[in-house]
């Protein structure tokens, strides 16, 4: 019963380099979605996807890059890291959204990201 | 857009019951959820209200007002493990967003 994998779990960077956060769910889910929370915050929606080749912005997207080529899958690249990307990163899923239904998001387990 | 608001903290004994508000601005409403995250863990539900009135589910009990757009979650018979961060959290105008409170940091004393 995996739900939603993301890895790696923890990755320093540093500055100026790129890399790709993996994530996979196995629940059949339309939605995905990538937050980051910084200490002591919230969750703030980076890119979010309605289904396989749709993606789109959400409140924080500079810096990031996503496709969802399949169902399944929903990377999150960082294109140049910067110190002002560390964070914690989850990927989320979740059935598309109704009165009733759809309204349980399931998170991964988390990617804690140091850039020096 | 949508707004929330929670209080960012609430302390409480083991044994007793805390309440832990939320009022919510949103254009299009498709119900007020609650979830729970300990700290290194990711979030996880916890309670969903779609309608007015209580739901309960063991020692926790979430309410919905719609017309005051305003929600809590109820804690009883705290324990130890409850200590957390709480957030609320509503579904965009188009039913895809989640968009989440600033969370509750719930602390409970001995």
């Amino acid at each position: 019963n995996a739900g939603v994998t993301q890895t790696p779990k923890f990755q320093v960077l540093k500055t100026g380099q790129s890399m790709t956060l993996q994530c996979a769910q196995d629940m059949n889910h339309e939605y995905m979605s990538w937050y980051r929370q910084d200490p002591g915050m919230g969750l703030r929606l980076i890119h979010y996807s309605v289904g396989a080749g749709i993606t789109d912005q959400g409140e924080v997207p500079n810096g990031y890059n996503v496709s969802r080529s399949t169902t399944e899958d929903f990377p999150l690249r960082l294109l140049s890291a910067a110190p002002s990307q560390t964070s914690v990163y989850f990927c989320a899923s979740s059935m598309t959204g109704a009165l009733f239904s759809g309204n349980t998001i399931y998170f991964g387990e988390g990617s804690w990201l140091t850039v020096v | 857009g949508q707004s929330l608001e929670q209080p960012s903290e609430v302390t409480a004994v083991e044994g007793a019951i805390v309440q832990i508000n939320c009022t919510y601005q949103t254009s299009g409403f498709y119900g007020l959820s609650w979830y729970q995250q300990h700290d290194g863990g990711a979030p996880t539900f916890l309670s969903y209200n779609a309608l007015d009135g209580l739901e309960e589910t063991g020692r926790f009990s979430s309410f919905l007002s719609r017309s005051d757009s305003y929600g809590y979650l109820l804690l009883q018979e705290l324990q130890m493990k409850d200590s957390a961060s709480y957030f609320c959290a509503v579904r965009d105008n188009y039913g895809q967003n989640f968009v989440f409170g600033p969370g509750t940091r719930l602390s409970v004393l001995p």
